[in-house]
């Protein structure tokens, strides 16, 4: 898995409530991303980083917030869960390597909002 | 914008016989994809990618993917099916925006191998 782990791997919570994921990394990789996996939808990008401090929205971003305080990781929050985020989330990582750069993935967490 | 599509959500196939898995895929300049599977409770894995060069991309566990770039297409293959290669199965293109690269994922094609 590239070095990349995720907790908590499984989570089940209460609509209303903040829910925070951690993604980690330990080979110092510049760019990560949090995708969303849902049936029928593939991957969808939440959000992204390109470095500590520095980070994006992707297609869909709205009712998530991520931080990176440190290279070797990358926060993905929920702000106040909902039903439709009920869904497995990936980190992914990879380095800048011009036209060889391939993106890898965490092993994911699963998150159920009751 | 860049994009890819997975026509299939299921192929079925008995062990031993030839696979594929279908892609096509749309970008404005040169086309950079890549093939992922995944296995159940799992994160992707990746198998192989285009870049630039031969046609035929061989990748890991026995795959390999061939670029048309007239069909547009991405087409995953396999000359021997195994029952572990069942799986999901993702295509991907990358596109470059403002000097940073993002990844575009197909649905999933759900592969069975049946022995």
């Amino acid at each position: 898995d590239a070095g990349i782990t995720q907790s908590p791997r499984h989570k089940v919570t209460e609509t209303g409530t903040p829910v925070t994921l951690r993604c980690h990394q330990t080979e110092n990789h510049r760019y990560m991303y949090w995708y969303r996996q849902d049936p029928g939808h593939g991957l969808r990008l939440i959000h992204y980083s390109y470095g500590v401090k520095d980070t994006d929205k992707g297609e869909v971003s709205d009712g998530y917030s991520v931080s990176r305080s440190k290279t070797e990781d990358f926060l993905l929050t929920l702000e106040s869960a909902t039903s439709s985020q009920t869904s497995v989330y990936f980190c992914a990582i990879s380095e800048e390597r011009g036209s060889q750069e391939t993106q890898y993935f965490g092993p994911g967490t699963r998150l159920l909002v009751l | 914008a860049q994009s890819v599509a997975q026509p299939e959500d299921q192929v079925n196939v008995a062990e031993g016989n030839p696979l594929t898995v279908k892609c096509t895929y749309s970008v404005s300049g040169n086309p950079y994809l890549f093939w992922y599977v995944q296995y159940p409770n799992r994160g992707l894995q990746f198998l192989l990618k285009y870049i630039t060069g031969d046609n035929l991309v061989k990748g890991s566990y026995g795959f390999e993917a061939e670029f048309n770039k007239s069909q547009t297409s991405f087409h995953l293959k396999k000359p021997s099916a195994l029952v572990s290669d069942s799986a999901l199965y993702f295509c991907a293109v990358r596109d470059r925006e403002y000097n940073f690269n993002k990844f575009y994922f197909g649905s999933g094609t759900k592969l069975n191998v049946k022995p």
